[in-house]
């Protein structure tokens, strides 16, 4: 089983609908956790942390952890074509999953 | 304030070769981390360091080193070169560990 593991996609959704990206992890004893986006032929750029149960708000974007269930999501509203783009999700800052790639249809 | 500079981009050796990448991290920040990024395997976390400490090793064999100078720059090096060495090598700084990190543009390496 990976640590951190994520559908690899691709995710299809149309423009300004809500995009949701999921992610679970193995190790229960994790306390922070990350979303980073990646751009094709970029660099992963930070767009939240998490680290506490529940949900956490910033823009666009929302984060949910719920660590009883080992999970960590990611809601896209309002999706916009310029969030085409992969997502990883990070647990403890080291270890990534796979990445989902998502595409938003104009 | 400056991010997370990474020398150099590109870069093409011969398998056998060593190469040496360098990483200057954000200013403040005293952890670096490297890693691995490849389109079969996806982001690796190769090491860790911290005021010139390597805190955290991620599974690699031990061609891959890397060490921190007391400025918080960083440098990764890789001897003996094989192909599967190609990949996108990503430096990462932040204040500390477990907290938000910040990337550089990476280091492409393609061994031939």
């Amino acid at each position: 089983q990976k640590e951190v593991e994520q559908n690899s996609g691709p995710l299809s959704v149309p423009e300004g609908a809500i995009a949701s990206l999921n992610c679970t992890y193995s190790d229960r004893g994790s306390q922070s956790f990350f979303w980073y986006r990646q751009y094709s032929g970029k660099s992963p750029e930070l767009i939240m942390s998490i680290y506490s149960n529940g949900d956490k708000e910033d823009g666009r974007f929302t984060a949910q952890l719920n660590k009883a269930s080992q999970y960590v999501s990611l809601l896209i509203r309002d999706s916009q074509p310029s969030d085409s783009a992969t997502y990883l999700c990070a647990v403890n800052d080291m270890r990534f999953g796979a990445g989902t790639r998502l595409t938003v249809k104009p | 304030k400056a991010g997370v500079t990474q020398t150099p981009r590109y870069l093409i050796k011969t398998r056998g070769q060593q190469v040496t990448l360098s990483c200057s991290p954000i200013s403040g920040h005293r952890s670096v981390s490297w890693y691995q990024q490849t389109p079969g395997q996806g982001l690796q976390f190769l090491f860790e360091y911290f005021s010139e400490t390597q805190r955290n090793k991620g599974n690699f064999p031990g061609r891959f080193s890397g060490r921190q100078f007391s400025n918080s720059r960083s440098e990764m090096n890789v001897s003996t070169l094989e192909l599967g060495d190609s990949a996108l090598y990503l430096c990462a700084s932040s204040l500390g560990t477990s907290v938000e990190q910040y990337f550089g543009p990476g280091t492409r390496l393609t061994v031939t």
